[in-house]
């Protein structure tokens, strides 16, 4: 079985500042991991995936992360956010033979003026 | 693209009532859906995992005769609330597979669920 912790349940930050947010996983297989991004009332939207080969990977509105295998982590950070950035983030894992994905407690991202 | 559709996007219902929601894969085939379930605040826990032409698998503590799942094509899937009380009352959110894809699962927009 796969778990995922999310250590930060909100992260308030101001604009143009660099913010992370962090997830670390379990597991006894190969994993494969996500973020996903869900804004108020609406379903997920994947922000960014690691399945394999480099570590650091990137989505299109300026958000990255790094696979960390020694550290089981992929935290996902940006430089510099915008207020349009508010919205939950949940980090997710997917193993097994299923691919079932498992999902942290998630991260409520604030961007304040 | 891979879009999913969920209908209706809200409904509110007398409490001992049925309720369907239909997931749709709007620009893929999808042999996997799943089913997930999302209260206030909280993160998405898996409901089942939907197989096309086959029965689906529950997560424990899941009540398969409650959380009816049939996915009789691969672009569709529902989930049929029988029954329902105001402790199902919940968002419900599907993701489907494409067919031959790699891992990733896309998500539909979500249905809030009130039972009255």
């Amino acid at each position: 079985a796969q778990s995922v912790t999310q250590l930060d349940s909100q992260v308030p930050v101001f604009e143009e500042a660099p913010v992370e947010l962090r997830c670390n996983y379990s597991s006894s297989v190969s994993v494969y991991l996500f973020w996903y991004v869900q804004y108020p009332n609406q379903g997920l939207q994947l922000l960014l995936k690691y399945l394999s080969g480099s570590t650091l990977v990137e989505s299109i509105n300026g958000f990255e992360a790094e696979f960390n295998k020694s550290q089981t982590s992929f935290h996902l950070r940006k430089p510099s956010v915008h207020i349009s950035d508010t919205a939950e983030y949940f980090c997710a894992v997917g193993a097994g033979s299923a691919r079932q994905l498992t999902f942290g407690s998630g991260t409520q991202l604030t961007v304040l003026p | 693209g891979a879009v999913v559709s969920q209908h209706p996007s809200r409904v509110i219902c007398k409490s001992g009532t049925s309720v369907k929601i239909e997931c749709r894969s709007l620009d893929f085939q999808a042999t996997t859906m799943f089913w997930y379930r999302q209260f206030p605040k909280q993160s998405l826990m898996l409901m089942a995992t939907s197989n096309e032409g086959s029965k689906a698998t529950y997560e424990q503590g899941v009540e398969k005769d409650k959380f009816l799942i049939n996915h009789a094509s691969l672009t569709l899937s529902t989930l049929t609330v029988t029954s329902a009380h105001p402790e199902d009352s919940s968002f419900y959110i599907c993701s489907a597979r494409k067919v031959g894809g790699v891992e990733t699962q896309y998500f539909g927009p979500g249905t809030r669920l009130l039972v009255l």
